[in-house]
């Protein structure tokens, strides 16, 4: 079965640190992968996505992530946060092998203190 | 602006009362999913269409039904709400017809729905 894996689950950092969150997944065929963030109280905004071509993918708020194929990653990255950025935060891919449905990771919970 | 809204944003039910929530959009996407997001917890998906045709996940209680009249809206029905159906309720769109037509998913604001 697919499945997405997020292994932080809550993240504290102080303001103008480096921030990666971890995700990996386990497909079969041609991927599409995503990363979504909720403020609190708030909806899924899409930050960024990657269908093909280069690996690394420049988001919104300065957010960027890297596809790594024989890891099977797609790890979130931002060289420097702000408490701006205090959110949840989703991993999601969606596989043509599962009729492109999107499955979730378990969600990183970031605090980011002033 | 082309999107996909979800009324009402904030739903408030009885135990056991029918209610219904609506999704529309102007994407003229042929997917239409409603996911269920508790709190702290990652959304999951309960069924789709795929143009008419209906794809229920095999863990989605039958108190959850869905309608999908028209390309542009679509409904979820729950029978007879639980305190344990308290929660964020997301509806979404997308082209199908594989991976060329695929291009992600778009994402109401959605309801937010409260068991009393």
């Amino acid at each position: 079965a697919q499945s997405v894996s997020q292994h932080n689950h809550h993240v504290i950092l102080s303001e103008a640190a480096s921030l990666e969150l971890g995700c990996n997944y386990s497909y079969g065929g041609t991927v599409n992968l995503f990363w979504y963030v909720q403020y609190p109280g708030q909806h899924l905004q899409l930050l960024l996505k990657y269908f093909s071509g280069d690996p690394l993918v420049k988001g919104i708020k300065g957010f960027e992530a890297e596809f790594i194929k024989s890891k099977f990653s797609f790890n979130l990255r931002k060289p420097s946060v702000q408490w701006s950025d205090t959110a949840e935060y989703f991993c999601a891919v969606a596989s043509n092998n599962a009729g492109n449905m999107l499955t979730f990771g378990g969600g990183t919970r970031l605090m980011v203190k002033p | 602006d082309a999107m996909v809204i979800q009324n009402p944003r904030y739903q408030v039910t009885q135990f056991g009362k029918p209610v219904t929530l609506s999704c529309s959009q102007t994407l003229n996407h042929n997917v239409m999913y409603w996911y269920q997001q508790k709190s702290s917890q990652a959304p999951k998906l309960l069924f789709h269409y795929y143009d008419k045709d209906f794809n229920n996940e095999a863990d989605t209680p039958d108190n959850f039904q869905s309608r999908r009249p028209n390309t542009s809206f679509c409904f979820l029905d729950i029978r007879s709400p639980g305190l344990g159906d308290a929660a964020m309720y997301l509806c979404a769109t997308s082209r199908g017809g594989g991976t060329g037509g695929f291009e992600g998913y778009t994402f109401g604001s959605g309801t937010r729905l409260t068991v009393v």
